[in-house]
C-alpha cells in the first residue's frame, strides 16, 4: 500500500499570513499515460464532515477559495494557503487515489494561534 | 442539491454484523462511483470501499476485505455497507462519499460527504 505522510502534525497559524503543509508518498502518484498527479486535498473542519479541497494535485474543487493551491511533484507535495482565515481551521488530510486501497495522510491539524 | 444521509449505525457486540445504509438524492446516482470511508474516534480518515456506478466493479480496503460487503440499489438511490465480523477496532463514524466524476473508471476524488453514522463495536 502506498503510505502517506504528512508534515507537520500541529500548525498554529496567525490570520492573514501563509501557512503550508508538506505531503509526501512512498510511491510516485505520477501516471504516465495520463499525465496526472492523483493527490487530493481535504479539510475537515470542526465537527463537520471532510470536504474536497484539491483534486489532481492542484484543482481547486468548486467553491474553494483562491487562497488554496496544491503543488508537488511525483512523490512531495504542497498546500498553501497564501493568508489564513478564522474559518480555516481544522485538519488537513492529504490523499492519493492512483492505485487501491486509496490511503490517507495522517492528517494537519490547523489552528489560529 | 446534493444529499448523502447515512443510517443503520449504533452498537454491536463483537463478533457482531450491522448494515449501513447511504440514500442519496440531489444528483443521478446510477452515474457516479460511491465510497464508504471510516473515522475512528480522534483518529484520521481511512478509506474503505469503492463501488464503480453501475456495481460491477468494487475494491476494498485490506482491514475490511472478506468482512465488508459494499453494494448499491440504483432504483432506491441507495449505498450500501455490509459489515460481518466486527471488531472492537471497527468502531468508527461511517460516512459515504459520492465520486466527483461520473462514470469514471478511477476514482476521482471524494466530492460529497454525508455526515456519517456511529458505529460501536464492545461487549
Amino acid at each position: 500500500d502506498i503510505v502517506m505522510t504528512q508534515t507537520p502534525l500541529s500548525l498554529p497559524v496567525t490570520p492573514g499570513e501563509p501557512a503550508s503543509i508538506s505531503c509526501r508518498s512512498s510511491q510516485s502518484l505520477f501516471d504516465s499515460d495520463t499525465g496526472n498527479i492523483y493527490l487530493d486535498w481535504y479539510l475537515q473542519k470542526p465537527g463537520r464532515s471532510p470536504q474536497l479541497l484539491i483534486y489532481t494535485l492542484s484543482y481547486r474543487a468548486s467553491g474553494v477559495p483562491d487562497r488554496f493551491s496544491g503543488s508537488g511533484s511525483g512523490t512531495d507535495f504542497t498546500l498553501k494557503i497564501s493568508r489564513v482565515e478564522a474559518e480555516d481551521v481544522g485538519v488537513y488530510y492529504c490523499m492519493q487515489r492512483i492505485e487501491f486501497p486509496l490511503t490517507f495522510g495522517g492528517g494537519t491539524k490547523v489552528e489560529i494561534k | 442539491q446534493v444529499q448523502l444521509v447515512e443510517s443503520g449505525g449504533g452498537v454491536v457486540q463483537p463478533g457482531g454484523s450491522l448494515r449501513l445504509s447511504c440514500a442519496a438524492s440531489g444528483f443521478t446516482f446510477s452515474s457516479y462511483g460511491m465510497h464508504w470511508v471510516r473515522q475512528a474516534p480522534g483518529k484520521g480518515l481511512e478509506w474503505l470501499a469503492l463501488i464503480q456506478y453501475d456495481g460491477r466493479n468494487k475494491y476494498y480496503a485490506d482491514s475490511v476485505k472478506g468482512r465488508f460487503t459494499i453494494s448499491r440499489d440504483n432504483s432506491k438511490n441507495t449505498l450500501y455497507l455490509q459489515m460481518n465480523s466486527l471488531r472492537v477496532e471497527d468502531t468508527s463514524v461511517y460516512y459515504c462519499a459520492k465520486d466527483r466524476v461520473p462514470i469514471a473508471m478511477r476514482s476521482a476524488g471524494f466530492h460529497y460527504w454525508g455526515q456519517g453514522t456511529r458505529l460501536a463495536v464492545s461487549s
